[in-house]
């Protein structure tokens, strides 16, 4: 069965923390995005990174940067949490760039009080 | 730009009627393909079709439809004979080469 895992389902953290997100893959996909979903505006891509080491700026990257020194791991980091960014963030995958459909993590919802 | 609208922000329902959930997608690309997904209460996105930007062809998967047409810029998706278990929210997605860009999503409540 193919597998996107997200770290943790629940997270609280105080504002000002450095804040971990992992997301790990297990089906060799190339490709792998961050979302963060929020009532009424659907999902909003933060960031993407289509190769090792690479990593693209999505629509909302303010605030946030990422990591992918592996094929199967990428990262997301909020280097000082505040509270607007209480959240569901959602990882992906996709095999083929824009080609085949994404597979999605649980979701971590983070909390920053 | 590129960008998906769902101006349907909640459907609601009884068991039995159909329901159209509408997608209007904007891109300059030529070449781009098309999803849905379905998000069902427990939160985790499920992929339900994919289209690409030369197949503009109906299709049918048991209860469910989809109308592609470029004219209008529109991907629709189509319930007949909705149920419960159809409740969920449903998301439009749209792919250029390089992104995956999602609509706000439609709310879907059906009830007995």
């Amino acid at each position: 069965d193919v597998k996107v895992t997200q770290s943790s389902r629940y997270l609280v953290k105080r504002t000002g923390e450095k804040v971990f997100l992992e997301c790990v893959q297990d089906m060799d996909h190339e490709n792998m995005f961050w979302y963060r979903q929020d009532p009424g505006l659907g999902l909003r891509l933060i960031y993407f990174s289509y190769d090792v080491k690479m990593k693209e700026k999505g629509d909302i990257p303010e605030g946030y940067s990422v990591s992918r020194e592996k094929k199967e791991r990428f990262s997301l980091i909020l280097e000082s949490a505040s509270t607007n960014q209480t959240s569901m963030y959602l990882c992906a995958s996709t095999l083929e760039q824009g080609r085949t459909e994404a597979f999605f993590g649980q979701g971590t919802r983070l909390t920053v009080v | 730009a590129q960008k998906v609208t769902q101006a349907q922000t909640e459907i609601s329902v009884v068991e039995k009627e159909d329901v159209t959930l509408d997608c209007v997608y904007e891109t300059r690309d030529t070449t781009y393909y098309l999803f849905w997904y379905k998000q069902p209460p427990s939160g985790e996105l499920v992929f339900l079709i994919r289209r690409n930007s030369f197949d503009e062809q109906n299709e049918i998967s048991g209860r469910y439809s989809w109308n592609f047409q470029k004219s209008t810029s529109s991907f629709n998706f189509t319930i007949t004979a909705s149920q419960v278990v159809d409740s969920a929210v449903y998301f439009c997605a749209l792919s250029p080469p390089d992104k995956l860009i999602f609509g706000t999503g439609t709310r879907l409540q059906v009830f007995p």
